[in-house]
Protein backbone atom coordinates (compact mmCIF):
# COMPACT_ATOMS: atom_id res chain seq x y z
CA UNK A 1 0.00 0.00 0.00
CA UNK A 2 0.86 3.83 -0.20
CA UNK A 3 0.52 6.52 1.80
CA UNK A 4 -1.13 10.13 1.41
CA UNK A 5 -0.35 12.78 3.85
CA UNK A 6 -2.81 16.04 4.50
CA UNK A 7 -2.81 18.44 6.81
CA UNK A 8 -5.34 17.96 9.53
CA UNK A 9 -6.77 21.59 10.09
CA UNK A 10 -6.98 24.73 7.77
CA UNK A 11 -8.54 27.69 9.21
CA UNK A 12 -10.15 30.26 6.50
CA UNK A 13 -11.75 33.68 6.59
CA UNK A 14 -15.05 33.87 4.57
CA UNK A 15 -14.11 35.40 1.49
CA UNK A 16 -10.96 34.34 1.18
CA UNK A 17 -9.16 31.41 -0.36
CA UNK A 18 -8.46 28.11 1.56
CA UNK A 19 -5.67 25.69 -0.38
CA UNK A 20 -5.50 21.85 1.33
CA UNK A 21 -2.28 20.16 -0.18
CA UNK A 22 -2.38 16.14 -0.59
CA UNK A 23 1.31 14.70 -0.99
CA UNK A 24 2.60 11.28 -1.70
CA UNK A 25 4.35 9.29 -4.18
CA UNK A 26 1.63 7.71 -5.96
CA UNK A 27 0.90 10.82 -7.11
CA UNK A 28 4.03 11.42 -9.17
CA UNK A 29 2.03 9.05 -11.35
CA UNK A 30 -1.58 9.41 -10.50
CA UNK A 31 -4.11 11.52 -10.64
CA UNK A 32 -5.57 12.96 -7.53
CA UNK A 33 -9.28 13.19 -6.22
CA UNK A 34 -10.78 15.17 -3.87
CA UNK A 35 -14.28 14.34 -1.21
CA UNK A 36 -16.57 16.85 0.71
CA UNK A 37 -17.90 15.44 3.51
CA UNK A 38 -20.25 17.32 6.10
CA UNK A 39 -20.95 15.90 9.89
CA UNK A 40 -23.07 12.90 9.38
CA UNK A 41 -23.18 12.62 5.90
CA UNK A 42 -21.73 10.46 2.56
CA UNK A 43 -18.91 12.13 1.33
CA UNK A 44 -19.38 13.74 -2.29
CA UNK A 45 -17.06 14.28 -5.14
CA UNK A 46 -15.54 17.83 -5.59
CA UNK A 47 -12.75 17.37 -8.14
CA UNK A 48 -11.67 14.57 -10.14
CA UNK A 49 -8.51 13.69 -12.47
CA UNK A 50 -6.48 16.60 -10.65
CA UNK A 51 -8.83 19.82 -11.80
CA UNK A 52 -12.04 18.13 -13.19
CA UNK A 53 -15.41 19.35 -11.37
CA UNK A 54 -18.42 17.28 -11.44
CA UNK A 55 -21.91 19.07 -12.67
CA UNK A 56 -23.18 20.62 -9.66
CA UNK A 57 -19.71 21.25 -7.90
CA UNK A 58 -19.27 25.47 -7.53
CA UNK A 59 -16.75 26.95 -9.18
CA UNK A 60 -15.01 27.89 -6.34
CA UNK A 61 -13.87 24.95 -6.08
CA UNK A 62 -10.64 24.03 -7.95
CA UNK A 63 -7.68 21.38 -8.09
CA UNK A 64 -3.87 21.50 -9.42
CA UNK A 65 -1.12 18.86 -9.48
CA UNK A 66 2.25 19.32 -9.37
CA UNK A 67 5.33 16.86 -9.14
CA UNK A 68 4.17 14.06 -5.76
CA UNK A 69 1.12 16.37 -4.85
CA UNK A 70 -2.36 17.93 -5.14
CA UNK A 71 -3.97 20.89 -3.99
CA UNK A 72 -7.71 21.66 -3.88
CA UNK A 73 -8.59 25.56 -3.35
CA UNK A 74 -11.57 27.21 -2.32
CA UNK A 75 -11.75 30.28 -3.71
CA UNK A 76 -13.51 32.66 -1.77
CA UNK A 77 -15.00 30.08 1.23
CA UNK A 78 -18.13 30.04 2.50
CA UNK A 79 -19.20 28.94 5.77
CA UNK A 80 -21.34 26.37 4.04
CA UNK A 81 -17.70 24.67 3.14
CA UNK A 82 -16.78 23.79 6.55
CA UNK A 83 -15.97 20.04 6.16
CA UNK A 84 -14.11 17.26 5.90
CA UNK A 85 -11.97 17.17 2.71
CA UNK A 86 -9.97 14.19 1.99
CA UNK A 87 -7.88 12.94 -1.07
CA UNK A 88 -7.39 9.89 -2.81
CA UNK A 89 -5.94 8.22 -5.63
CA UNK A 90 -4.94 4.91 -6.80
CA UNK A 91 -1.40 2.80 -7.05
CA UNK A 92 -0.11 2.01 -10.43
CA UNK A 93 -1.68 -1.14 -11.08
CA UNK A 94 -5.09 0.20 -10.21
CA UNK A 95 -6.03 -2.12 -7.50
CA UNK A 96 -5.39 -0.05 -4.58
CA UNK A 97 -7.26 2.78 -3.45
CA UNK A 98 -6.05 5.16 -0.58
CA UNK A 99 -7.28 8.39 1.02
CA UNK A 100 -5.33 10.90 2.88
CA UNK A 101 -6.39 11.15 6.64
CA UNK A 102 -8.90 14.37 5.74
CA UNK A 103 -8.32 18.06 6.49
CA UNK A 104 -10.89 19.75 8.66
CA UNK A 105 -11.93 23.76 6.93
CA UNK A 106 -13.07 25.75 9.45
CA UNK A 107 -14.59 29.27 7.86
CA UNK A 108 -14.63 31.69 10.71
CA UNK B 1 -30.97 9.27 -10.18
CA UNK B 2 -28.38 7.43 -9.16
CA UNK B 3 -29.41 6.03 -5.82
CA UNK B 4 -27.30 3.19 -3.41
CA UNK B 5 -29.15 2.11 -0.78
CA UNK B 6 -26.65 -0.04 1.78
CA UNK B 7 -28.67 -2.06 4.49
CA UNK B 8 -27.77 -5.16 6.98
CA UNK B 9 -25.50 -3.21 9.48
CA UNK B 10 -25.88 -4.31 13.23
CA UNK B 11 -23.84 -5.05 16.18
CA UNK B 12 -22.07 -8.46 15.68
CA UNK B 13 -19.66 -10.05 18.55
CA UNK B 14 -16.27 -10.35 17.85
CA UNK B 15 -15.43 -12.99 15.30
CA UNK B 16 -18.97 -13.25 13.84
CA UNK B 17 -20.20 -12.58 10.28
CA UNK B 18 -22.87 -10.19 9.00
CA UNK B 19 -23.61 -9.35 5.63
CA UNK B 20 -24.06 -6.56 3.78
CA UNK B 21 -26.21 -5.10 0.84
CA UNK B 22 -25.96 -2.26 -1.83
CA UNK B 23 -29.51 -1.74 -3.27
CA UNK B 24 -28.30 0.10 -6.78
CA UNK B 25 -30.64 1.92 -9.04
CA UNK B 26 -30.49 4.45 -11.91
CA UNK B 27 -27.90 3.35 -13.63
CA UNK B 28 -26.64 0.51 -16.07
CA UNK B 29 -25.19 -1.49 -12.63
CA UNK B 30 -23.99 -4.52 -14.62
CA UNK B 31 -21.53 -2.47 -16.26
CA UNK B 32 -21.09 -0.89 -13.30
CA UNK B 33 -17.21 -1.36 -11.09
CA UNK B 34 -18.36 -0.96 -7.61
CA UNK B 35 -16.68 -0.39 -4.00
CA UNK B 36 -17.18 -0.40 -0.43
CA UNK B 37 -15.50 2.53 1.78
CA UNK B 38 -15.75 2.28 5.75
CA UNK B 39 -15.38 4.62 8.00
CA UNK B 40 -14.61 3.91 11.84
CA UNK B 41 -16.03 6.26 14.23
CA UNK B 42 -14.70 9.77 14.30
CA UNK B 43 -11.73 8.69 11.96
CA UNK B 44 -10.92 8.68 8.05
CA UNK B 45 -12.02 7.38 5.01
CA UNK B 46 -10.52 3.66 4.43
CA UNK B 47 -11.31 1.35 0.94
CA UNK B 48 -12.17 -2.10 1.32
CA UNK B 49 -12.32 -3.84 -1.39
CA UNK B 50 -13.59 -3.72 -4.96
CA UNK B 51 -15.64 -6.13 -7.77
CA UNK B 52 -14.98 -5.18 -11.58
CA UNK B 53 -18.07 -5.71 -13.84
CA UNK B 54 -18.75 -9.34 -14.97
CA UNK B 55 -18.25 -8.08 -18.60
CA UNK B 56 -14.58 -7.20 -17.25
CA UNK B 57 -13.72 -10.28 -15.38
CA UNK B 58 -15.77 -9.91 -12.38
CA UNK B 59 -12.55 -10.25 -10.13
CA UNK B 60 -12.17 -8.41 -6.91
CA UNK B 61 -9.75 -6.57 -5.03
CA UNK B 62 -9.35 -6.07 -1.09
CA UNK B 63 -7.68 -3.64 0.82
CA UNK B 64 -4.46 -5.14 3.17
CA UNK B 65 -6.63 -4.77 6.58
CA UNK B 66 -9.56 -6.66 5.45
CA UNK B 67 -8.39 -9.46 2.84
CA UNK B 68 -9.12 -13.13 3.44
CA UNK B 69 -11.75 -12.10 5.86
CA UNK B 70 -14.18 -10.10 3.85
CA UNK B 71 -15.40 -10.87 0.18
CA UNK B 72 -17.67 -8.90 -2.38
CA UNK B 73 -20.03 -10.20 -4.70
CA UNK B 74 -22.95 -8.96 -7.14
CA UNK B 75 -26.08 -10.10 -8.46
CA UNK B 76 -26.69 -7.63 -11.32
CA UNK B 77 -30.26 -9.72 -11.86
CA UNK B 78 -31.11 -8.03 -8.28
CA UNK B 79 -29.00 -4.61 -9.74
CA UNK B 80 -27.42 -5.74 -5.68
CA UNK B 81 -23.85 -5.76 -4.33
CA UNK B 82 -23.03 -7.47 -1.47
CA UNK B 83 -20.26 -7.30 1.20
CA UNK B 84 -19.61 -10.97 3.24
CA UNK B 85 -17.70 -10.23 6.68
CA UNK B 86 -16.40 -13.28 8.40
CA UNK B 87 -13.99 -13.24 11.30
CA UNK B 88 -15.05 -9.76 12.51
CA UNK B 89 -12.85 -7.99 14.88
CA UNK B 90 -13.42 -4.51 16.90
CA UNK B 91 -11.72 -2.52 14.90
CA UNK B 92 -14.08 -3.37 11.59
CA UNK B 93 -16.08 -1.27 14.01
CA UNK B 94 -17.11 1.78 11.05
CA UNK B 95 -20.02 2.97 8.79
CA UNK B 96 -19.74 1.07 5.59
CA UNK B 97 -20.10 2.81 2.17
CA UNK B 98 -21.32 1.52 -1.25
CA UNK B 99 -19.76 3.65 -4.26
CA UNK B 100 -19.23 3.12 -7.96
CA UNK B 101 -16.37 3.95 -9.90
CA UNK B 102 -17.64 6.24 -12.89
CA UNK B 103 -17.37 4.65 -16.49
CA UNK B 104 -15.92 7.34 -18.74
CA UNK B 105 -17.04 7.79 -22.60
CA UNK B 106 -15.09 5.20 -23.84
CA UNK B 107 -16.15 2.66 -21.23
CA UNK B 108 -13.50 2.79 -18.90
CA UNK B 109 -14.33 2.26 -15.30
CA UNK B 110 -12.45 5.16 -13.62
CA UNK B 111 -10.16 5.43 -10.33
CA UNK B 112 -12.31 7.90 -7.93
CA UNK B 113 -15.76 7.32 -6.39
CA UNK B 114 -18.99 8.49 -7.24
CA UNK B 115 -21.35 8.68 -5.92
CA UNK B 116 -22.14 6.88 -2.91
CA UNK B 117 -24.97 5.61 -0.45
CA UNK B 118 -25.65 6.49 2.70
CA UNK B 119 -23.99 3.80 4.47
CA UNK B 120 -24.88 1.29 7.45
CA UNK B 121 -23.18 0.90 10.43
CA UNK B 122 -21.41 -1.82 11.69
CA UNK B 123 -20.91 -2.32 15.58
CA UNK B 124 -18.47 -5.27 16.80
CA UNK B 125 -18.56 -4.48 20.42
CA UNK B 126 -14.80 -5.10 22.65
Amino acid sequence: SFELTQPPSVSVSPGQAARITCSGDALAKQYGYWYQQKPGQAPILVIYKDSERPSGIPERFSGSHSGTAVTLTISGAQAEDEADYYCQSADTSDTDFVFGPGTKVTVL
Amino acid sequence: EVQLVESGGGLVKPGGSLRLSCAASGFTFTQAWMSWVRQAPGKGLEWVGRIKSKTDGGTTDYGAPVKGRFSISRDDSKNTLYLQMNSLKTEDTAVYYCTTHPISIFGVASNWFDPWGQGTLVTVPS
